[in-house]
């Protein structure tokens, strides 16, 4: 019965590959989010998608594509990974009235090391 | 922009002692403010939800003030438990937003 879940749960790579993270939540909510933790525990939104648009977009290189086949799934494809890159990801969920989110519901966090 | 902190980054008490942990904004314009919790190598669990038009919320042992005008937020947490060891994130949406400001957090280690 997981309500926010992420694969894979760790991913060690080497600099320059290509790879992907998924999220997926049962909660039925209509927006989903990507967030980084970088190595000092700040934790950064990335993106948000509200009914698999996408409503925000910081600033991230476009190495970093987000997904949204459909509203209960938002996976992340990163390109030509680099070492700072190294970080725990992390996908949230919300019900959101109005765009303004409530309680935000997070998944385990995917950590990802690039060597 | 909004920048959010919270002091102190890191706090050891016995337990059983109550203990304060604080968070500051630098724009009190704000949707709401939520406290999480997240323990090592998880994700982040909410714990208290307050909106702007509130002063506190209640969760059992834990309370969350907010005082809008000043920027603050206080979580108090009574009688703590070895349990409630962990790292406590205070967040906020800007008004005009839509995503949560994290703070940097605060690393709780409660002694047995």
């Amino acid at each position: 019965d997981t309500a926010v879940s992420q694969t894979p749960k760790y991913l060690v790579t080497q600099m320059g590959n290509d790879k992907s993270i998924k999220c997926e939540q049962n909660l039925g909510h209509d927006t989903m989010y990507w967030y980084k933790q970088d190595s000092k525990k700040f934790l950064k939104i990335m993106f948000s998608y509200n009914n698999k648009e996408l409503i925000i977009n910081e600033t991230v290189p476009n190495r970093f594509s987000p997904k949204s086949p459909d509203k209960a799934h938002l996976n992340l494809h990163i390109n030509s990974l680099e070492l700072g890159d190294s970080a725990v990801y992390f996908c949230a969920s919300s019900l959101n009235p109005g765009l303004v989110p409530e309680t935000q519901y997070f998944g385990p966090g995917t950590r990802l090391l690039v060597l | 922009k909004q920048e959010v902190t919270q002091i102190p980054a890191a706090l050891s008490v016995p337990e059983g002692e109550n203990l304060v942990l604080n968070c500051s904004f630098t724009d009190s314009a704000i949707y709401n403010l939520q406290w999480f919790r997240q323990d090592p190598g998880k994700g982040l669990t909410s714990l208290l939800l307050i909106q702007s038009s509130q002063r506190e919320q209640t969760s059992g042992r834990l309370n969350a003030s907010l005082d809008k005008s000043s920027g603050r937020s206080t979580l108090y947490i009574a009688a703590s438990q070895p349990g409630d060891s962990a790292t406590y994130l205070c967040a906020v949406i800007p008004l005009g937003g839509q995503n949560f400001v994290f703070g940097p957090g605060t690393r709780l280690s409660v002694l047995p």
